[in-house]
């Protein structure tokens, strides 16, 4: 297992366009979450996975970003009709249980011109 | 709502010093952990060390150590013998376990450069 890997690393985009972003986590970890993080900042949540079922979602998330988790496996972040506000570098991460630390991916960077 | 605060933007120090990172956080909650995170430039983030709140005993990991201090919210980590491939941001970050609220929420970062 070599980690959290995501897909695309990056992303260049036009604005109005819809981009799918992809998480696959390490194996046996059942939480996964996603964060953004832009220029100079710390990374903000977003949402998180428990298994499939997602359990929080941040007011960051406008009703332009959703996501999922079939089956408990990999998961997806999509926007749809991106805005350049929608520029930042968006962070997955996955961890066994709620105490244990959280693993990150290397991100994929969204571009919206 | 929890806060995180890193007041120290950017540092620097001479490689093999000592170096002192700053965080405060605001809650309150009893029962939470403390993190310490590394995001090298264009690498992924990796813990750095953790703390629990319930655990008086400062956490240390190698060259890594924190102060601790739960009365004033305070959670510093301090770098010893730094070394070149320290250069890193660094972001402190807070976690409540309690179920249905296990987001991390990180400071803003210190860009930490350690000068040959």
């Amino acid at each position: 297992d070599t980690g959290v890997s995501q897909d695309p690393r990056h992303k260049i985009t036009k604005r109005g366009q819809n981009v799918t972003f992809r998480c696959d986590p390490i194996s046996e970890h059942n939480r996964l979450y996603w964060y953004r993080q832009t220029l100079g900042q710390g990374p903000e949540f977003l949402t998180y996975f428990q298994n499939e079922a997602q359990l929080e979602k941040s007011r960051l998330l406008s009703d332009r970003f959703s996501a999922e988790r079939p089956k408990g496996s990999f998961s997806t972040l999509e926007i749809q009709r991106t805005e350049q506000g929608d520029s930042a570098m968006y962070l997955c991460a996955s961890s066994f249980s709620r105490n244990t630390e959280a693993f990150f991916g290397q991100g994929t960077r969204l571009t919206v011109v | 709502a929890q806060t995180v605060t890193q007041s120290q933007p950017e540092m620097s120090v001479q490689e093999a010093e000592t170096v002192t990172l700053s965080c405060t956080y605001d809650t309150s909650e009893n029962n939470y952990y403390l993190f310490w995170y590394k995001q090298p430039p264009s690498r992924q983030m990796i813990l750095v060390i953790r703390q629990e709140a319930y655990k008086q005993q400062n956490a240390t990991e190698n060259r890594f150590s924190v102060n601790f201090q739960k009365a004033a919210k305070s959670f510093s980590l301090k770098i010893s013998d730094s070394q070149l491939g320290d250069t890193a941001m660094y972001f402190c970050a807070y976690l409540n376990p309690n179920f249905g609220n296990e987001k991390l929420t990180f400071g803003t970062g210190t860009r930490l450069t350690i000068i040959p």
